[in-house]
Protein backbone atom coordinates (compact mmCIF):
# COMPACT_ATOMS: atom_id res chain seq x y z
CA UNK A 1 0.00 0.00 0.00
CA UNK A 2 1.01 3.71 -0.16
CA UNK A 3 3.29 4.83 2.76
CA UNK A 4 3.71 8.58 3.72
CA UNK A 5 6.18 9.19 6.59
CA UNK A 6 6.91 12.67 8.40
CA UNK A 7 9.39 13.87 9.98
CA UNK A 8 10.64 13.90 13.00
CA UNK A 9 8.34 11.76 14.89
CA UNK A 10 8.75 13.54 18.17
CA UNK A 11 10.11 16.98 18.68
CA UNK A 12 10.32 18.95 21.92
CA UNK A 13 11.14 22.53 21.64
CA UNK A 14 11.17 26.04 23.89
CA UNK A 15 8.19 28.65 23.73
CA UNK A 16 9.08 31.20 20.99
CA UNK A 17 10.87 28.99 18.18
CA UNK A 18 9.74 27.72 15.18
CA UNK A 19 9.66 23.95 13.92
CA UNK A 20 9.00 22.31 10.59
CA UNK A 21 7.32 19.23 10.29
CA UNK A 22 7.74 17.51 7.00
CA UNK A 23 5.49 15.23 5.51
CA UNK A 24 6.37 12.97 2.38
CA UNK A 25 4.17 10.54 -0.12
CA UNK A 26 6.84 7.25 -0.61
CA UNK A 27 5.80 5.67 -3.38
CA UNK A 28 2.84 8.14 -5.10
CA UNK A 29 2.08 11.34 -6.01
CA UNK A 30 0.14 13.35 -3.81
CA UNK A 31 -1.26 16.99 -5.37
CA UNK A 32 -3.36 17.38 -2.40
CA UNK A 33 -1.89 16.58 1.14
CA UNK A 34 -4.12 17.32 4.72
CA UNK A 35 -2.64 18.62 7.87
CA UNK A 36 -4.60 17.64 10.86
CA UNK A 37 -4.20 17.95 14.71
CA UNK A 38 -5.16 15.71 17.50
CA UNK A 39 -5.22 16.65 21.04
CA UNK A 40 -5.60 13.46 23.35
CA UNK A 41 -8.47 11.05 23.48
CA UNK A 42 -9.95 13.65 20.73
CA UNK A 43 -10.63 13.20 17.26
CA UNK A 44 -8.52 14.76 13.96
CA UNK A 45 -9.19 18.24 13.48
CA UNK A 46 -8.30 19.30 10.00
CA UNK A 47 -5.90 22.82 9.63
CA UNK A 48 -6.04 22.97 6.27
CA UNK A 49 -5.61 21.75 2.90
CA UNK A 50 -2.35 21.49 0.86
CA UNK A 51 -2.04 22.05 -2.71
CA UNK A 52 1.30 21.35 -4.89
CA UNK A 53 2.11 24.18 -6.37
CA UNK A 54 -0.66 26.87 -4.67
CA UNK A 55 -1.43 28.39 -1.77
CA UNK A 56 -3.01 25.66 1.29
CA UNK A 57 -7.07 26.16 2.71
CA UNK A 58 -6.86 26.90 5.97
CA UNK A 59 -10.19 25.78 8.34
CA UNK A 60 -11.89 28.20 10.15
CA UNK A 61 -10.07 29.30 13.26
CA UNK A 62 -6.36 28.22 12.05
CA UNK A 63 -3.95 31.24 11.88
CA UNK A 64 -2.39 30.70 8.58
CA UNK A 65 0.34 33.03 9.88
CA UNK A 66 1.22 30.52 12.46
CA UNK A 67 0.70 27.58 11.22
CA UNK A 68 2.63 27.95 7.72
CA UNK A 69 2.20 25.29 5.39
CA UNK A 70 4.31 24.38 1.83
CA UNK A 71 3.62 22.06 -0.73
CA UNK A 72 6.71 22.49 -3.10
CA UNK A 73 6.23 19.11 -4.78
CA UNK A 74 4.02 16.13 -5.62
CA UNK A 75 5.65 14.09 -2.56
CA UNK A 76 6.30 16.82 0.05
CA UNK A 77 4.36 19.23 2.15
CA UNK A 78 5.92 21.09 5.37
CA UNK A 79 3.93 22.73 8.08
CA UNK A 80 6.01 24.91 10.15
CA UNK A 81 4.74 26.46 13.71
CA UNK A 82 6.13 29.82 14.24
CA UNK A 83 6.44 30.96 17.47
CA UNK A 84 5.18 27.87 19.21
CA UNK A 85 3.96 27.94 22.42
CA UNK A 86 2.89 25.42 24.67
CA UNK A 87 -0.88 25.19 23.52
CA UNK A 88 -0.02 24.58 20.54
CA UNK A 89 1.96 21.19 21.94
CA UNK A 90 -0.16 18.48 20.15
CA UNK A 91 -0.21 15.28 17.71
CA UNK A 92 0.06 16.51 14.01
CA UNK A 93 -1.01 13.74 11.45
CA UNK A 94 -0.84 14.46 7.75
CA UNK A 95 -2.10 12.40 4.97
CA UNK A 96 -2.26 12.55 1.17
CA UNK A 97 -4.53 12.14 -1.64
CA UNK A 98 -3.32 9.56 -3.84
CA UNK A 99 -4.25 11.20 -7.22
CA UNK A 100 -4.23 7.99 -9.20
CA UNK A 101 -5.76 5.61 -6.95
CA UNK A 102 -8.44 3.44 -8.38
CA UNK A 103 -10.37 2.84 -5.25
CA UNK A 104 -12.76 6.11 -6.69
CA UNK A 105 -13.11 8.47 -3.31
CA UNK A 106 -9.13 9.63 -3.58
CA UNK A 107 -8.43 7.65 -0.45
CA UNK A 108 -6.40 9.57 1.83
CA UNK A 109 -2.85 7.75 3.51
CA UNK A 110 -1.91 9.22 6.48
CA UNK A 111 1.47 9.39 7.76
CA UNK A 112 2.23 7.84 11.58
CA UNK A 113 2.28 11.62 13.20
CA UNK A 114 4.71 14.39 15.18
CA UNK A 115 4.09 14.30 18.67
CA UNK A 116 5.42 18.39 19.66
CA UNK A 117 6.07 19.16 22.69
CA UNK A 118 6.24 22.72 23.63
CA UNK A 119 7.77 24.05 26.42
CA UNK B 1 -24.98 19.37 15.62
CA UNK B 2 -21.92 17.54 14.22
CA UNK B 3 -21.98 15.96 10.87
CA UNK B 4 -20.96 13.05 11.89
CA UNK B 5 -21.06 11.56 16.00
CA UNK B 6 -18.94 8.82 16.88
CA UNK B 7 -19.39 7.60 20.95
CA UNK B 8 -15.72 8.16 22.52
CA UNK B 9 -16.18 5.12 24.81
CA UNK B 10 -14.24 3.55 26.13
CA UNK B 11 -15.57 0.29 24.99
CA UNK B 12 -14.04 -2.41 27.02
CA UNK B 13 -14.95 -5.95 25.96
CA UNK B 14 -13.28 -9.88 26.81
CA UNK B 15 -11.38 -11.74 23.99
CA UNK B 16 -13.27 -13.49 21.42
CA UNK B 17 -16.42 -10.93 21.70
CA UNK B 18 -18.28 -9.70 18.88
CA UNK B 19 -17.78 -5.91 19.11
CA UNK B 20 -20.03 -3.60 17.90
CA UNK B 21 -19.25 0.33 16.68
CA UNK B 22 -21.48 2.68 15.24
CA UNK B 23 -21.64 6.62 14.46
CA UNK B 24 -24.64 8.62 12.72
CA UNK B 25 -23.98 11.02 10.45
CA UNK B 26 -26.15 14.16 9.39
CA UNK B 27 -25.60 14.72 5.64
CA UNK B 28 -27.54 12.82 3.15
CA UNK B 29 -25.21 13.77 0.48
CA UNK B 30 -22.31 11.76 2.14
CA UNK B 31 -21.36 8.63 -0.15
CA UNK B 32 -18.43 7.02 0.82
CA UNK B 33 -17.91 5.82 4.82
CA UNK B 34 -14.84 4.69 5.94
CA UNK B 35 -13.45 2.77 9.16
CA UNK B 36 -9.75 3.78 10.33
CA UNK B 37 -8.04 2.06 13.24
CA UNK B 38 -5.50 4.23 14.96
CA UNK B 39 -3.59 2.82 17.66
CA UNK B 40 -1.72 4.86 20.47
CA UNK B 41 0.73 7.94 19.06
CA UNK B 42 0.22 6.36 15.56
CA UNK B 43 -1.36 7.81 12.18
CA UNK B 44 -4.69 6.43 11.36
CA UNK B 45 -4.59 3.39 8.62
CA UNK B 46 -7.90 2.70 6.70
CA UNK B 47 -9.55 -0.72 7.68
CA UNK B 48 -12.44 -0.64 5.36
CA UNK B 49 -14.84 1.31 3.32
CA UNK B 50 -18.21 1.40 1.99
CA UNK B 51 -19.95 2.74 -0.92
CA UNK B 52 -23.61 4.00 -0.23
CA UNK B 53 -25.93 0.87 1.58
CA UNK B 54 -25.12 -2.10 2.11
CA UNK B 55 -22.50 -4.25 3.93
CA UNK B 56 -18.92 -5.23 2.97
CA UNK B 57 -16.92 -7.83 4.93
CA UNK B 58 -13.04 -8.58 5.12
CA UNK B 59 -12.17 -11.25 7.31
CA UNK B 60 -12.84 -10.35 11.52
CA UNK B 61 -14.39 -6.95 10.05
CA UNK B 62 -17.65 -6.36 8.74
CA UNK B 63 -19.06 -2.58 8.00
CA UNK B 64 -22.81 -1.67 7.21
CA UNK B 65 -24.37 1.53 5.90
CA UNK B 66 -27.86 2.09 6.54
CA UNK B 67 -28.51 5.48 4.36
CA UNK B 68 -31.89 5.87 5.24
CA UNK B 69 -31.49 5.86 9.01
CA UNK B 70 -27.72 7.30 8.49
CA UNK B 71 -26.39 5.09 10.69
CA UNK B 72 -22.52 3.46 10.02
CA UNK B 73 -21.76 0.44 11.91
CA UNK B 74 -18.49 -1.84 11.88
CA UNK B 75 -18.78 -5.10 13.37
CA UNK B 76 -15.73 -6.99 15.08
CA UNK B 77 -15.49 -10.62 15.19
CA UNK B 78 -13.53 -12.89 17.70
CA UNK B 79 -11.79 -9.48 18.65
CA UNK B 80 -8.53 -10.17 20.24
CA UNK B 81 -5.89 -8.00 22.29
CA UNK B 82 -4.61 -6.96 19.49
CA UNK B 83 -7.54 -5.14 18.16
CA UNK B 84 -7.46 -2.38 21.06
CA UNK B 85 -6.95 0.42 19.63
CA UNK B 86 -9.25 3.67 18.57
CA UNK B 87 -11.67 3.10 15.64
CA UNK B 88 -13.13 6.65 13.84
CA UNK B 89 -15.77 6.22 11.15
CA UNK B 90 -15.30 8.48 8.31
CA UNK B 91 -17.72 10.12 5.52
CA UNK B 92 -16.35 11.71 2.40
CA UNK B 93 -19.00 12.96 -0.08
CA UNK B 94 -16.51 15.40 -2.18
CA UNK B 95 -13.43 16.68 -1.29
CA UNK B 96 -12.76 16.92 2.45
CA UNK B 97 -13.61 13.63 4.54
CA UNK B 98 -14.89 14.28 8.14
CA UNK B 99 -14.26 11.60 10.76
CA UNK B 100 -15.97 11.00 14.03
CA UNK B 101 -14.59 11.28 17.46
CA UNK B 102 -13.38 8.02 17.53
CA UNK B 103 -13.88 5.07 19.84
CA UNK B 104 -11.81 3.50 22.24
CA UNK B 105 -11.84 -0.02 21.96
CA UNK B 106 -9.90 -2.52 24.63
CA UNK B 107 -9.74 -6.43 24.28
CA UNK B 108 -8.85 -8.25 27.74
CA UNK B 109 -7.18 -11.33 27.50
Amino acid sequence: GAVVSQHPSRVICKSGTSVKIECRSLDFQATTMFWYRQFPKQSLMLMATSNEGSKATYEQGVEKDKFLINHASLTLSTLTVTSAHPEDSSFYICSARDTLGAIGYNEQFFGPGTRLTVL
Amino acid sequence: QKEVEQDPGPLSVPEGAIVSLNCTYSNSAFQYFMWYRQYSRKGPELLMYTYSSGNKEDGRFTAQVDKSSKYISLFIRDSQPSDSATYLCATTGGFKTIFGAGTRLFVKA
